[in-house]
């Protein structure tokens, strides 16, 4: 399978514990963004890669929310000191060439208690 | 940052029915794109349009751009049980924005 993945599919942590999550785009993509999605909502921006660089953060990103991609191949998020609010599914998403069509990853559904 | 509205937020056809979907934003977009979300699953890219006024169709999907670059529809024609979700605009800045989202339901 050549599409995105990510890794955990489901993660459930208690208040105040930090997580990441792993998402591995397509291979020849150079562009990778993140999201945040709760029901019943459009996916939120989050922030963008292109190759390692990260180029774009949202202001939804609090101090707490970081994200690397390393050697620009897979990226990962942390959260750290997490929220009930931070209960979410988090998507990635990869693009690359001169087409900017998103392809997403199945997400990391995040449950904090 | 980048506003996009989407009406409506829900939509129940009976199938055969046809169905629209509007995206609205107060300033000019470079570009609109259109996904689709399955119950469950994740966004799933449609199209892409860029210029003023253009027409995309891809079987009984139509999307449009409009003339002031301002405004998007998709339109679908005699609704399927397998046009079930939720579809997105959304257009890319130096982020990315996508609308809303219009929920569909198909009755059979």
């Amino acid at each position: 399978d050549t599409g995105v993945s990510q890794n955990p599919r489901h993660k459930i942590t208690k208040r105040g514990q930090n997580v990441t999550f792993r998402c591995d785009p397509i291979s020849e993509h150079n562009r990778l963004y993140w999201y945040r999605q709760t029901l019943g909502q459009g996916p939120e921006f989050l922030t963008y890669f292109q190759n390692e660089a990260q180029l774009e953060k949202s202001r939804l990103l609090s101090d707490r929310f970081s994200a690397e991609r390393p050697k620009g191949s897979f990226s990962t998020l942390e959260i750290q000191r997490t929220e009930q609010g931070d209960s979410a599914m988090y998507l990635c998403a990869s693009s690359g060439g001169s087409f900017y069509e998103q392809y997403f990853g199945p997400g990391t559904r995040l449950t904090v208690t | 940052g980048q506003q996009v509205m989407q009406i409506p937020q829900y939509q129940h056809v009976q199938e055969g029915e046809d169905f629209t979907t509007y995206c609205n934003s107060s300033t000019t977009l470079s570009n609109i794109q259109w996904y689709k979300q399955r119950p469950g699953g994740h966004p799933v890219f449609l199209i892409q349009l860029v210029k003023s006024g253009e027409v995309k169709k891809q079987k009984r999907l139509t999307f449009q751009f409009g003339e002031a670059k301002k405004n998007s529809s998709l339109h679908i024609t005699a609704t399927q049980t397998t046009d079930v979700g939720t579809y997105f605009c959304g257009t890319a800045g130096n982020q990315f924005y996508f609308g809303t989202g219009t929920s569909l339901t198909v009755i059979p």
